[in-house]
């Protein structure tokens, strides 16, 4: 079945440095691919998205790139902020509805 | 909007009990997700419906486990009998619909059998 890989699975970064996250997964008929931010004991909730049919996407300080043909897509931060701490989440859609999420990222910003 | 609704946010209950746990979708949107969120299993899809039919079940652990949706505006998920490893935090998430893309998720309700 379809699986997603994600890497790391904790990432230690200073205030105002970047943070990259990257997850790769298996199915080729996957078209879409949300990130979700989870603070401590709250719901996941979307952060940025992107189709197959676009390589990258920008949202202010937040990027995510996709390579199809290596079935990779990356989650980048810039400008990281104390706030930006959390779990971060990478998914993807290889059939009708149904997301497969990646086993997530922990997050953390020191000021 | 009110968002997502889930009922109960905690639920504490013994081992053999019989659990239920609800959600209220956001009004008009017609595809609905049961998630499951553990340390060790991640956050894992057990089932969804669209237009309340249910579309893929694969997720669900085992005849324990069932879910309904016998309207647009309520669906729930029961656990019977349930056993201490169903402890997490169990999401209902949903979707507008066709030309749409972005899941919304309920509060969660975190659920503990002892």
């Amino acid at each position: 079945g379809e699986n997603v890989e994600q890497h790391p699975s904790t990432l230690s970064v200073q205030e105002g440095d970047s943070a990259v996250i990257k997850c790769t997964y298996s199915d080729s008929a996957s078209n879409y691919f949300p990130w979700y931010k989870q603070e401590l004991g709250k719901r996941p909730q979307l952060i940025i998205d992107i189709r197959s049919n676009v390589g990258e996407k920008k949202d202010q300080r937040i990027a995510v790139t996709l390579n199809k043909t290596a079935k990779h897509f990356s989650l980048h931060i810039t400008e990281t902020q104390p706030e930006d701490s959390a779990v971060y989440f990478c998914a993807s859609r290889p059939s009708g509805n149904k997301l497969i999420f990646g086993a997530g990222t922990r997050l953390a910003v020191h000021p | 909007d009110a968002g997502v609704i889930q009922s109960p946010r905690h639920e504490v209950t013994e081992m053999g009990q019989e659990v239920t746990l609800r959600c209220k979708p956001i009004s008009g949107h017609n595809s609905l997700f049961w998630y499951r969120q553990t340390m060790m299993r991640g956050l894992e899809l057990l089932i969804y419906f669209n237009n309340n039919v249910p579309i893929d079940d694969s997720g669900m652990p085992e005849d324990r486990f069932s879910a309904k949706m016998p309207n647009a505006s309520f669906s729930t998920l029961k656990i019977q009998p349930s056993e201490p490893r169903d402890s997490a935090v169990y999401f209902c998430a949903t979707l507008l619909g066709t030309q749409t893309d972005t899941q919304y998720f309920g509060p969660g309700t975190r659920l503990t059998v002892l």
